[in-house]
C-alpha cells in the first residue's frame, strides 16, 4: 500500500522559532510537494522537487525553504515562523512523467502563536 | 494565467444525486481530476478523465468533460452521508512539470 507520511499531525511552535516538517514517502517517486491548505483559499503549492536536491518554487514561496537530500524525503523549513503561516500543511508525490496522480499525506496542523 | 473555479458548497439529501461543477482555463491540460478529502485527513484521488474523452463512469461515480466549455462535472448517485467532504477538482499544469492546479474545493453536505 502506497504511503506518504508526515512527521506531526499537530504542531505549535511560537512566533520567530525555526520549524520543520518533514514528509517520507515509500514508493521511489521522483516528484514531492509542499502545499498549504486555507479556508476559502484551497491548495496552494509552496515548492516543489522533481529530483534530489533540485527545487522550483510554487506560488507562494515566500517565508519557506526546502531541503531534499535523499529521494524518498522531503523537508519544508519555516526559518521564523509568523502568525500568517498558521495553516494546514500538505505534503505530496507523484511518479514522472509529468500529470500522474498526486498521493497525499495526512497533513500537518501547525499553529504559531 | 491558470485557474480553476468551484463552487464551494453544496448541500443534497441522503438517495439524491450530487453534482459538483468545475471550469478551468488551461486547455493544453492533458489529465483532469478529482480529489476527495474528508475531515482533517489528507486528499485521496476519486477518478480522473483524460482529456480526449467526454465521460467516465466509475460505480456511482459519473464525469463528464466538455472541452468546449472548459468545464468538468463529477456526478454522484445515490448520495450516502459518508459522501460528505471537500471535493477538489484539478488540472495538470502546462508548466512542463507534474505540478497541479486545483481549485478551492466544494464542501459537499449530505443530511438524512
Amino acid at each position: 500500500d502506497v504511503k506518504v507520511t508526515q512527521s506531526s499531525r499537530y504542531l505549535v511552535k511560537r512566533t520567530g522559532e525555526k520549524v520543520f516538517l518533514e514528509c517520507v514517502q515509500d514508493m521511489d517517486h521522483e516528484n514531492m510537494f509542499w502545499y498549504r491548505q486555507d479556508p476559502g483559499l484551497g491548495l496552494r503549492l509552496i515548492y516543489f522537487s522533481y529530483d534530489v536536491k533540485m527545487k522550483e518554487k510554487g506560488d507562494i514561496p515566500e517565508g519557506y525553504s526546502v531541503s531534499r537530500e535523499k529521494k524518498e524525503r522531503f523537508s519544508l523549513i519555516l526559518e521564523s515562523a509568523s502568525t500568517n503561516q498558521t495553516s494546514m500543511y500538505l505534503c505530496a508525490s507523484s511518479p514522472s512523467p509529468p500529470g500522474q496522480e498526486q498521493f497525499f499525506g495526512p497533513g500537518t496542523r501547525l499553529t504559531v502563536l | 494565467g491558470e485557474d480553476v473555479e468551484q463552487s464551494l458548497f453544496l448541500s443534497v439529501r441522503e438517495g439524491d444525486s450530487s453534482v459538483i461543477n468545475c471550469t478551468y482555463t488551461d486547455s493544453s491540460s492533458t489529465y483532469l481530476y478529482w480529489y476527495k478529502q474528508e475531515p482533517g485527513a489528507g486528499l485521496q484521488l476519486l477518478t480522473y478523465i483524460f482529456s480526449n474523452m467526454d465521460m467516465k463512469q466509475d460505480q456511482r461515480l459519473t464525469v463528464l468533460l466538455n472541452k468546449k466549455d472548459k468545464h468538468l462535472s463529477l456526478r454522484i448517485a445515490d448520495t450516502q452521508t459518508g459522501d460528505s467532504a471537500i471535493y477538489f477538482c484539478a488540472e495538470t499544469s502546462g508548466s512542463g512539470y507534474s505540478t497541479l492546479t486545483f481549485g478551492k474545493g466544494t464542501m459537499l453536505l449530505v443530511s438524512p
